[in-house]
């Protein structure tokens, strides 16, 4: 258990519907992650958050916007889902630069 | 594009040690090699990283080249649950916005 949570656990939903996963870093971390894992892309690095503040995007679509509260936990919402959405959305947490990323056991997102 | 370049897959017999190799010929002088794991679907697991020495946890061993162009992780004593994709990962500890590449799928057989 890497401490890091994520709910939901799976999430079935039809193609241009809205969806908000959230995650919880663990305890005292300011870094947030957020991955995407499709079957013929592999894990690519979406976005990341410190602090409330973004700090970094990958190849997150215009649909796709996240954000994180005082409390440290982020959202990540996707909007005008597609089928080609359907994937394994994890998000990491990290302390400082110290330390490294610890991965949360992600949401399963089915679009149909 | 990921920075390293790893096996596909390998194969190790259960109880012997694992060793699965990492290429990151362009590694820039600050930057970190990482291994993670990925059992089935679930999230992936930190392993142990290093930037120069070799690193040892309770976990595996890194051995990583004097020139730093290739590493190796060390399982010393390969179980079943070890069955995994092995992700060798390159880059700066101050992002550490990784890049995955496809990683080793190691079977460990009885």
């Amino acid at each position: 258990d890497s401490g890091v949570t994520q709910t939901p656990k799976h999430l079935i939903t039809a193609t241009g519907q809205r969806v908000t996963l959230r995650c919880s870093p663990r305890s005292g971390d300011l870094s947030v992650y957020w991955y995407q894992q499709s079957l013929d892309q592999g894990l690519q690095f979406l976005i990341q958050y410190y602090n409330g503040e973004e700090r970094a995007k990958g190849n997150i679509l215009e649909r796709f916007s996240a954000q994180q509260f005082p409390d440290l936990h982020s959202e990540l919402n996707l909007s005008s889902l597609e089928l080609g959405d359907s994937a394994l959305y994890f998000c990491a947490s990290r302390r400082d630069i110290t330390d490294t990323q610890y991965f949360g056991p992600g949401t399963r997102l089915t679009v149909l | 594009d990921a920075k390293t370049t790893q096996p596909t897959s390998m194969d190790c017999a259960e109880g012997r040690a694992a060793n699965l190799p990492c290429n990151h010929s362009t590694i820039s002088g600050n930057e970190y090699v990482y291994w993670y794991r990925q059992i089935h679907s679930q999230g992936p697991q930190y392993i142990i990283h290093g930037l120069k020495n070799n690193e040892t946890n309770e976990m595996a061993s890194l051995i990583i080249t004097e020139d730093r162009k290739s590493s190796t992780l060390i399982l010393p004593h390969a179980t079943l649950r070890d069955t995994a994709v092995y992700y060798c990962i390159v880059g700066y500890n101050y992002g550490q916005n990784f890049v995955f590449g496809p990683g080793t799928r190691l079977s460990v057989l009885p």
